[in-house]
């Protein structure tokens, strides 16, 4: 059974400050990642995608996956007010794409 | 594009109520999901369709709860004799193709309150 933890469970950066956050999953065939957002009351969305090591960067959101230490990242530059939200990790796995795992959330919270 | 449709919004229900939630997913979209998010919590996976068919409900508590997706487009899940630990936020989700590791795109939630 696929066990996704997110660390920190909560985050204060000031606005301008990289922000980093860290996900950790068990099942070592996963081979497809996502971050997602979640403003309050609202639904989720996708901000990166990555399916295999190394980087890839969307905008201001840059996602690190590093598959034998079993860790993905999620860093975002020049952090804004309105980024203040859950931030997700989604994990599957190549035996079953549609299952798709989340962890419990980091939330992040950017001050002016 | 329409996005992924939720209603209602939100439900109040006593304990032992039974309520309905209806999902219309993006227009296209083979695949769809039912998440339960308690509070605080990431979404955990209730059941899965592709078109019409249940692919995996293993996590719906079938005691109480039931999903369908008669025509392959929108979707209900139900809950019989509601509990306040079904209080949650509950996400219906869609994606484009069964098995192609597709982005999930998602709904804006029904939150639920069971009193």
């Amino acid at each position: 059974q696929q066990k996704v933890q997110q660390s920190p469970e909560s985050l204060t950066v000031s606005e301008g400050a990289m922000a980093s956050l860290n996900c950790t999953f068990s099942d070592g065939t996963s081979n497809n990642f996502r971050w997602y957002r979640q403003h309050s009351a609202k639904g989720l969305e996708v901000l990166v995608s990555i399916f295999s090591d190394g980087e890839k960067e969307e905008g201001r959101f840059t996602a690190h996956l590093n598959r034998a230490n079993l860790h993905v990242s999620l860093h975002i530059r020049e952090p804004q007010p309105s980024d203040s939200a859950v931030y997700l990790c989604a994990v599957s796995s190549a035996s079953n794409t549609n299952k798709v795992v989340f962890g419990t959330g980091t939330r992040l919270q950017v001050l002016p | 594009e329409a996005g992924v449709t939720q209603s209602p919004r939100y439900a109040v229900l006593q304990e032992g109520q039974a309520v309905s939630f209806w999902c219309d997913p993006i227009s296209g979209h083979d695949t769809l999901y039912w998440y339960q998010q308690p509070r605080d919590q990431g979404p955990q996976l209730l059941v899965y369709f592709r078109d019409e068919a249940v692919i995996d409900n293993s996590q719906l508590p079938s005691d109480r709860f039931s999903a369908v997706r008669p025509k392959g487009t929108n979707s209900t899940l139900k809950i019989q004799s509601a509990k306040q630990g079904d209080t949650a936020t509950y996400l219906c989700a869609s994606s484009l193709r069964l098995g192609s590791a597709e982005t999930l795109y998602f709904g804006s939630g029904t939150r639920l309150t069971v009193l």
